[in-house]
């Protein structure tokens, strides 16, 4: 059974950054699925962020292309989200998941999320 | 990017009930690349249907997906207690990939 579970800050600074891992267990990172981030501000909807590969390709969203960094760790089998110069707007339940080639390469997986709120 | 609207926003039914779920997306979708997802509060998303009309594993046949374009729909034939949640529609055929923004399906 495929788990993936989000941790870090729930706080953080205006301008600064977010950054959150997301340990996978049931599966390795060096599987054929990239390995996603999502996230929902409150009351509004799912955004995706961005994804990696085993490889260590990325694709971002284009709207935060500029301040997303996604990198991967295979020894403890976990990824992480960087995201800068971070504002209010960036408040939100963030999810990990994998897109999954066993489905055509939805998202087959999740986390259950953590909120992150940026704040003073 | 594609825009998915889903319809209605909440969707008020009784257990037993038949429920249908629209996605409309601002351009045409492949069907091949059409999901549909469950949410519940405190629980992880569920995937339902992949495909536009495939149920992933574990999905009761209670379950389905139609539709083609711009135009999809999700079924639930008889509404079950565990079924009222959110659920949401999404494409990844085409980058960035982009998600409905929910239909909450309650007890009436």
């Amino acid at each position: 059974q495929v788990q993936l579970q989000e941790s870090g800050p729930g706080l953080v600074k205006p301008s600064g950054t977010l950054s959150l891992t997301c340990v996978v267990s049931g599966d390795s990172i060096s599987s054929s699925n990239w390995w996603s981030w999502i996230r929902q501000p409150p009351g509004k909807g799912l955004e995706w962020i961005g994804e990696i590969y085993h490889s260590g390709s990325t694709n971002y969203n284009p709207s935060l292309k500029s301040r997303v960094t996604i990198s991967l760790d295979k020894s403890k089998n976990h990824f992480s989200l960087k995201l800068s110069s971070v504002t209010a707007a960036d408040t939100a339940v963030y999810f990990c998941a994998r897109r999954g080639y066993s489905y055509g390469y939805c998202f087959d997986n999740w986390g259950q999320g953590t909120l992150v709120t940026v704040s003073s | 990017e594609i825009v998915l609207t889903q319809s209605p926003g909440t969707l008020s039914l009784s257990p037993g009930e038949r429920a249908t779920l629209s996605c409309r997306a601002s351009q045409s979708v492949s069907s091949t690349y059409l999901a549909w997802y469950q949410q519940k509060p405190g629980q992880a998303h569920r995937l339902l249907i992949y495909g536009a009309s495939n149920r992933a594993t574990g999905i009761p046949d209670r379950f389905s997906g139609s539709g083609s374009g711009t135009d999809f729909t999700l079924t639930i034939a008889r509404l079950e207690p565990e079924d009222f949640a959110v659920y949401y529609c999404q494409q990844y055929g085409s980058s960035p990939q982009t998600f409905g923004q929910g239909t909450k399906v309650d007890i009436k």
